[in-house]
């Protein structure tokens, strides 16, 4: 089956860059996201990408995708405490109707 | 705010008892994506709906079941409810199953 996999914890000093990695095993997927988690919250769409990009950008946000060896990232420029929170990488299924498949989750400690 | 409305937010209930989760799509949206999170499973897609006909289908019990009505809300149903059924659970929607979901705020269930 398809699988998703994340680093579970990263710390990070306020205004430096965050790199969070996924690495999955499905390589049919369309779209690839980013969602964002923070305490007792629901799940926020930070970014996707499509199969067919390398790279996306959204102000502090880039996403990089390395179709050969299946390793998606997000990196976030000059971290702010408010970015602490768990952030899920997710895959559309390959059998479609855009079922998402979704690691683990990174929880992103941002420090002073 | 997703635009995606799930009530109740909370709920305590009892082994064995029953409960009905309320998922409100997105104006417009036609497809409707419930998921389960928990600390052992992650989250997890249970059963996907696009204008009230079931379209896929994941890892949802027996016991659960789902329906989209013709104004389009969705009602997750959990019976014989167990202390494993404590999560959250997740209602999204696009509008039309194939492009990026947004997720509600979520409904904690917790079974005691």
């Amino acid at each position: 089956g398809e699988d998703v996999e994340q680093s579970l914890f990263l710390s990070v000093r306020e205004g430096d860059s965050s790199v969070i990695n996924c690495t999955y095993t499905d390589s049919s997927s369309t779209y690839l996201y980013w969602y964002k988690q923070e305490p007792g919250a629901g799940l926020q769409l930070l970014t996707y990408i499509f199969s067919n990009m390398d790279m996306k950008q959204d102000q502090r946000l880039t996403v990089l995708l390395n179709k050969k060896d299946k390793h998606l990232s997000l990196r976030i420029a000059d971290t702010q405490t408010g970015d602490s929170a768990i952030y899920f990488c997710a895959l559309t299924h390959s059998g479609g109707y855009n079922k998402l498949i979704f690691g683990a989750g990174t929880r992103l400690a941002v420090h002073p | 705010d997703s635009g995606v409305t799930q009530t109740p937010k909370h709920l305590i209930t009892a082994t064995g008892q029953r409960v009905t989760l309320r998922c409100s799509p997105r104006s417009g949206d036609l497809s409707v994506y419930w998921y389960q999170q928990s600390l052992d499973q992650g989250l997890q897609f249970l059963i996907q709906y696009y204008n009230g006909e079931e379209r896929a289908k994941g890892n949802i019990l027996e016991r659960f079941s789902a329906q989209q009505f013709p104004d389009l809300h969705s009602e997750l149903n959990l019976s014989s409810l167990e202390l494993g059924d404590s999560a959250l659970y997740f209602c999204a929607s696009n509008p039309t199953g194939d492009t990026e979901a947004f997720f509600g705020q979520g409904t904690r269930l917790t079974v005691v």
